[in-house]
């Protein structure tokens, strides 16, 4: 049962462009969402995260929106770079669930220059 | 440089036989994660442990086994219960309590022939 979705397993983006990767969940009581980042044969690394008592978190190119009446989440990278090329994973947690996260499917991005 | 090392890269088995993937970190993490990840499938979560000499399972532990004898180190041992062991698995560890990110190691491929 995947409890958190990315329907779209590409995307292609120009140079300079917005995007935008989304996600969405099932489980309302996800309370921490984060996005990660990954590089063919590397690990996954940390991008930004939001709280659900948030609806928006920023870090310089990057921002996560939360709609949590939509049970969906979305990272936008502006502007977008050859070098974000790399498969996108969300992942959120439930409270009191230590650090346990259940992840999407992922989403590749691709940056045309 | 702190950072998590699995070992090896890729790894070949033949069926039925154990096979023990190794996890070391050096950031001084309370926390460690086994997960899976199957193409078209978000990372599952195989086991974690929270501190030294206690650990949990975790969505899909079963024909897995672990160990949390030092701070450091976090193996995984795929055992021939598990039905289908081939697949990429990442190790991740994490300050706790602080919910939030975790910090991957590169992965290490499973193939059992």
């Amino acid at each position: 049962d995947q409890q958190v979705k990315q329907n779209s397993p590409s995307l292609s983006v120009q140079e300079g462009r917005i995007s935008i990767l989304n996600c969405d969940y099932t489980n309302s009581m996800f309370d921490y969402f984060l996005w990660y980042k990954k590089y063919p044969a590397e690990g996954p690394t940390f991008l930004i995260s939001i709280s659900s008592i948030k609806d928006k978190n920023e870090d310089g190119r990057f921002t996560v929106f939360l709609n949590k009446s939509a049970k969906h989440l979305s990272l936008h990278i502006v502007p977008s770079q050859p070098g974000d090329s790399a498969v996108y994973f969300c992942a959120a947690k439930r409270p009191n669930t230590g650090n346990q996260f259940y992840f999407g499917t992922g989403t590749s991005l691709t940056v045309i220059p | 440089d702190g950072g998590i090392t699995q070992s090896p890269k890729y790894l070949f088995r033949k069926e039925g036989q154990n096979v023990t993937l190794s996890c070391e970190q050096n950031l001084n993490h309370d926390a460690m994660y086994w997960y899976r990840q199957d193409p078209g499938q978000g990372l599952r979560l195989i086991y974690y442990s929270q501190i030294v000499n206690d650990f949990q399972k975790g969505d899909i532990a079963e024909g897995y086994s672990v160990s949390r004898e030092k701070k450091e180190s976090f193996p995984l041992t795929v055992t021939s219960a598990q039905k289908n062991p081939t697949a990429f698995y990442l190790c991740a560890s994490s300050t706790k309590p602080i919910a939030g990110r975790q910090f991957f190691g590169p992965g290490t491929r499973l193939t059992v022939l």
